[in-house]
């Protein structure tokens, strides 16, 4: 059975940094482009960003390009999203999602609020 | 960026009745591989997206007959054939084909 796990959320105060991290298993994790998409309350998605299988080719949304950064230890099982400069938008539930295009399997989510 | 409309926003449905949504997209889905990534996702109260249609029409593992997936290039449609109780909820039309990935506002279905 595919599980998705996320973990990292919390309150964090506005430019401050939070890393969250996925544990998959279930899956040959090495074998899947994986994603990160968010839910900001009460709104619709947002994919934020995506990682190929061997981590060397990574996609970001503008609204987090400089900010975020993805990753990958596909020795774990595991993926990350670095969070730096955090802004009051970017609260929101935060999504580990299998592959980039489709999103077949998704995570339970973790809630990140930017708030002073 | 691709963006993705729907229609209706809100859609109450009787149940056992059939109901159908709309999604455009501001440019064609299809991608340089020659599929046409667009996905369908209900996100029921207090739960997670799941993938119901992948690439226009194909149904996801588990999901019940009643829900099919059809369209190309700009215009798809979802359909359930027969509403259940169980299928309310918010769906989200999502554009797999050109990067930033974006999704539809979503469609909330309830019962009238």
């Amino acid at each position: 059975e595919v599980q998705l796990v996320e973990s990292g959320g919390g309150l964090v105060q506005p430019g401050g940094s939070l890393r969250l991290s996925c544990a998959a298993s279930g899956f040959p994790f090495s074998d899947y482009w994986m994603s990160w998409v968010r839910q900001a309350p009460g709104k619709g998605l947002e994919c934020v960003a995506n990682i190929k299988q061997d981590g060397s080719e990574k996609n970001y949304v503008d609204s987090v390009k400089g900010r975020f950064t993805i990753s990958r230890d596909n020795t774990k099982n595991s993926l990350s999203l670095q969070m730096n400069s955090l802004r009051a938008e970017d609260t929101a539930v935060y999504y580990c999602a299998r592959t980039a295009r489709g999103l077949e399997y998704w995570g339970q989510g973790t809630l990140i609020t930017v708030s002073s | 960026d691709v963006v993705m409309t729907q229609s209706p926003l809100s859609l109450p449905v009787t149940l056992g009745q059939p109901a159908s949504i709309s999604c455009r997209s501001s440019q064609s889905l299809v991608s340089s591989d020659g599929n046409t990534y667009l996905n369908w996702f209900q996100q029921r109260p207090g739960q997670s997206p799941r993938r119901l249609i992948y690439k226009v029409s194909n149904r996801d593992s588990g999901v019940p007959d009643r829900f099919s997936g059809s369209g190309s290039g700009t215009d798809f449609t979802l359909k359930i054939s027969r509403v259940e109780a169980e299928d309310v909820g918010v769906y989200y039309c999502m554009q797999g084909a050109h990067w930033p990935f974006t999704f539809g506002p979503g469609t909330k279905v309830d019962v009238k």
